[in-house]
């Protein structure tokens, strides 16, 4: 069973840097094809791509947010942790992470985690 | 930065066929572009639907399809169901990057 879990804080003030973690399970991230990524929402709007890590590292970037974003994976943890700094009221979302596993992408998502940036 | 566009809103009857489209300010969505269709309920994380433009999840519905039409990706709807009512959202690949649409949104009345 493939499960994906979001955790991290709820409130941020201005300027500070978000940290999310993924926490997945039913697959490895050191298995060839594998990636997990980070989808956002605000409130009553579309989603949004944010970053995504592949099993070997690459690394991909939404190219409006790339200067701000920073992705990492533990594989030994089967976590993968979203940096984004100078967060802005703007970027008060639903923050999601998914799977994806060669062209199957985000076929398997996580709840979402709400985080509201306000002071 | 590449934009992808879907209709806004559309309306279907119970029973009916609705396509959904999905295209590029780069131009003709391609199957290289790797179109992915995403339902959302109100509340609920996505669900995904259609992969690589037209192929199936296991969990997904024989009445939804995907294909490349006019130059874009659609999905379509066929023998509505109530519960099809929803957001849906298309994701197009391009290289480096993940692009998602507006989203449509779709009411079964």
């Amino acid at each position: 069973q493939i499960t994906l879990k979001e955790s991290g804080p709820t409130l941020v003030k201005p300027t500070q840097t978000l940290t999310l973690t993924c926490t997945f399970s039913g697959f490895s991230l050191s298995t060839g094809g594998e990636g997990v990524g980070w989808i956002r929402q605000p409130p009553g709007k579309a989603l949004e791509w944010l970053a995504l890590i592949y099993w070997d590292d690459d690394k991909q970037f939404s190219p409006s947010l790339k200067n701000r974003l920073a992705i990492t994976k533990d594989t030994s943890k089967n976590q993968v942790v979203l940096t984004m700094t100078n967060m802005d009221p703007v970027d008060t979302a639903t923050y999601y992470c998914a799977r994806r596993r060669n062209s199957q992408v985000f076929a398997y998502w996580g709840q979402g985690t709400l985080v509201t940036v306000s002071s | 930065q590449t934009v992808v566009t879907q209709e806004p809103s559309l309306t279907v009857s119970p029973g009916g066929t609705v396509t959904l489209t999905c295209a590029s300010s780069a131009g003709a969505v391609t199957s290289g572009y790797y179109p992915n269709w995403f339902q959302q309920k109100p509340g609920q994380a996505p669900r995904a639907l259609i992969y690589g433009t037209s192929n199936k999840h296991s969990w997904t519905p024989a009445r939804f399809s995907g294909s490349l039409l006019g130059g874009k990706a659609a999905l379509t709807l066929s023998g509505v169901q109530p519960e099809d009512e929803a957001d849906y959202y298309c994701l197009l690949f391009y290289g480096g990057a993940h692009v998602f649409g507006g989203g449509t949104k779709l009411t079964v009345l």
